[in-house]
């Protein structure tokens, strides 16, 4: 049972717009929540995180919504820029047990020109 | 060198084989951890380990073997692998190991079984 899930395993974007990637997560134990970010050939590189007392967490281009009520966040990057082109995990946790991420299977974001 | 650090970057074995995957990271921190990444699955968490010692082994068979000698270095030894072992293997490094700690990954072992 996937409690994690990111539906979409791919979105085109065109630079310069919006891209928005969406994540649901099924377990309401997960109090905190991470985005990262893959290149090919390297490892996952922490981009954004939110905790569940919050429902906004924004870092430059990059802003993260949560709607607990909905189990649902999402991550913003605005404007989209051609670096951008990678896949995105959505990972979630619970504080009070030892450290143990959940992730989700990935999208494959493409900024095209 | 910074960060975490994998090698070898990739590996080929039969599924009589003995290998061993390493990771280093140079950051200081007291938590380390091993992932699978299979295609088009989440990425798996297979063992924990803080301070030297395994907090979690979450269901992992017995033909991977981890190791943690001391808090800055990691191994996994493979012993008669299946094919569907095929994967990319992920070190892991955190702060801690509880809590809202963020993870800092090494570029992976792309293992392939034949």
């Amino acid at each position: 049972d996937q409690q994690v899930k990111q539906n979409s395993p791919s979105l085109s974007v065109q630079e310069g717009r919006i891209s928005i990637l969406n994540c649901d997560y099924t377990n309401s134990m997960f109090d905190y929540f991470l985005w990262y970010k893959k290149y090919p050939a390297e490892g996952p590189t922490f981009l954004i995180s939110i905790s569940s007392i919050k429902d906004k967490n924004e870092d430059g281009r990059f802003t993260v919504f949560l709607n607990k009520s909905a189990k649902h966040l999402s991550l913003h990057i605005v404007p989209s820029q051609p670096g951008d082109s990678a896949v995105y995990f959505c990972a979630a946790g619970d504080t009070g047990t030892a450290s143990k991420l959940t992730f989700g299977t990935g999208t494959r974001l493409q900024v095209t020109l | 060198e910074t960060g975490v650090t994998q090698t070898p970057r990739h590996l080929v074995m039969g599924m009589t084989n003995k290998k061993s995957l390493k990771c280093e990271q140079h950051l200081g921190h007291n938590a380390m951890y091993w992932y699978k990444q299979s295609a088009k699955k989440p990425l798996e968490l297979m063992f924990v380990y803080s301070l030297e010692e395994r907090v979690e082994n979450n269901s992992v068979p017995s033909r991977f073997s981890p190791e943690c000698p001391n808090s800055s270095h990691l191994f996994l030894h493979l012993h008669t692998l299946q094919p569907e072992d095929s994967a990319l293997y992920l070190c892991a490094s955190s702060q801690e190991a509880g809590g809202a700690n963020v993870l800092t990954f090494g570029a992976g072992s792309r293992l392939t079984v034949l």
